[in-house]
């Protein structure tokens, strides 16, 4: 069975730091895909990325990047630069190949100081 | 484009009483998704329906909750009758292919039985 695991329950950190939040994940399927998503204050769950396990290549998006290992199962998340702006609850999710259901990750919230 | 819009936001109901969540998907998704979010805890998939047809219905907790999508368009979700268990914030998501691309969620419900 499909599992993902977000050890760090809350972060807190000052504004302009770097922050790296941790994503393991567990599953027997060959292909699947893992997600972020954020979630704000305003309650909904936004989009970040979605990686397929074929495809190990890091990405950067402006001030985010993401990390993907499968050696170590594990799909992390960086902010460089952090703003008061990135403080939200954040998701891992994974899909196993073949199914279209998200299993996520309890969420680490983020609270970004100024 | 519209996105995935959850109504209401928020409800308060009593033990024992009755209440029906709505999710409209974004038009031309024939995938819809429920999960739902207790505190503290990780998001957890409920239903997921192929236009009409519930394609996994495994998550639902029990037979107090019903879930309907009509004509496949526009979903909701019954709890009849409403539990203290089952207070918490109900998501619903849509996708055209999770394989191909991401799932949009909506603002979600928070559901307060007291």
């Amino acid at each position: 069975a499909q599992k993902v695991t977000q050890a760090q329950t809350e972060i807190s950190v000052v504004e302009k730091e770097d922050v790296t939040l941790d994503c393991v994940y567990e599953t027997r399927d060959t292909t699947y895909y893992l997600f972020w998503y954020k979630q704000p204050p305003s309650g909904e769950l936004v989009f970040l990325i979605r990686r397929n396990s074929f495809d190990e290549q890091n990405e950067i998006s402006g001030r985010y990047s993401w990390n993907f290992q499968k050696s170590t199962s594990s799909f992390n998340f960086t902010i460089t630069a952090s703003q008061v702006v990135d403080s939200a609850v954040y998701f891992c999710a994974l899909s196993e190949g073949g199914y279209s259901t998200l299993t996520f990750g309890k969420g680490t919230m983020l609270l970004v100081s100024p | 484009e519209a996105g995935v819009t959850q109504f209401p936001s928020h409800s308060v109901i009593e033990k024992g009483q009755t209440v029906t969540l709505r999710c409209d998907p974004i038009s031309g998704h024939d995938n819809l998704y429920w999960y739902r979010r207790v505190m503290g805890k990780e998001i957890k998939f409920l239903l997921h329906f192929v236009k009409e047809s519930k394609q996994d219905e495994s998550g639902m907790p029990n037979n107090r909750f019903l879930a309907e999508r009509t004509g496949g368009t526009y979903s909701t979700l019954k709890v009849q009758p409403a539990e203290l268990e089952d207070s918490g914030v109900y998501f619903c998501a849509s996708s055209q292919d999770l394989r191909a691309g991401e799932a949009f969620f909506g603002q979600g419900t928070r559901l307060t039985v007291v």
